[in-house]
């Protein structure tokens, strides 16, 4: 079956600090694999996307990599602010020849502390 | 510019009542669908539409149907509401008609069913 798996569940850190988030899936090969952003009470937001071949995004303070030999991918916060507390969420895109839809992780809660 | 706009944000239901949640977009994009979130899960597909007219189950389907008269619209109606179906809502739409590019999505409608 294919999965997106993320972890940590949640985390917390101070403002100022950097931070990664980390995201396994199963899905290969895929279309794309996305990055969201959905605060508390808000929709998703899109933050990266990035195709089968490209090892790296970047969207201002976030970075997104890819390793498609391990199947991961990771989120790196630079320099954590406040307006970063969050869900961040990890979606694989199946290729356009499947009949798949999008696969979606459980997000990792981001909690940035003064 | 509105986007994706959902109405209602909040509704209580009892069990068995039906009801329509509305969404609609304004960037004449094609694809639009519906998702549930629910606590600890990725978000889950619902119905989507590749355009007007045209609408298909995704993995989530029963319990929920939805018609596409326009490009603009797509509501959700649930037949005869069931504490199962307590969730939060989410309307997304996409200029891919696979929803393989990014997502814009409404700021969700929060059901509870008694």
């Amino acid at each position: 079956k294919n999965q997106v798996e993320q972890s940590p569940q949640s985390l917390i850190i101070l403002e100022g600090k950097n931070c990664t988030l980390q995201c396994n899936y199963t899905v290969s090969p895929f279309s794309n694999l996305r990055w969201y952003k959905q605060d508390t009470g808000r929709g998703p937001v899109s933050l990266t996307i990035m195709t089968f071949s490209e090892n790296t995004k970047s969207n201002g303070r976030y970075t997104a990599t890819l390793d498609a030999d391990t199947k991961q991918s990771s989120l790196h916060i630079t320099a954590s602010q406040l307006s970063d507390s969050a869900s961040y969420i990890c979606v694989v895109s199946p290729p356009l020849d499947s009949n798949y839809q999008l696969i979606w992780g459980a997000g990792t809660k981001l909690i940035i502390k003064p | 510019n509105a986007g994706v706009t959902q109405t209602p944000k909040f509704q209580v239901l009892k069990t068995g009542q039906s009801m329509t949640l509305q969404c609609a977009q304004d960037m004449n994009h094609e694809y639009m669908s519906w998702y549930r979130q629910d606590p600890g899960m990725g978000l889950r597909l619902i119905h989507y539409s590749v355009g007007a007219g045209i609408t298909d189950q995704g993995e989530v389907p029963n319990g929920y149907n939805v018609s596409r008269s326009t490009t603009e619209d797509f509501p959700l109606r649930l037949l005869s509401a069931a504490p199962s179906q307590t969730s939060v809502y989410f309307c997304a739409s996409s200029f891919s008609t696979r929803g393989t590019g990014e997502l814009f999505f409404g700021e969700g409608s929060r059901l509870t069913v008694l």
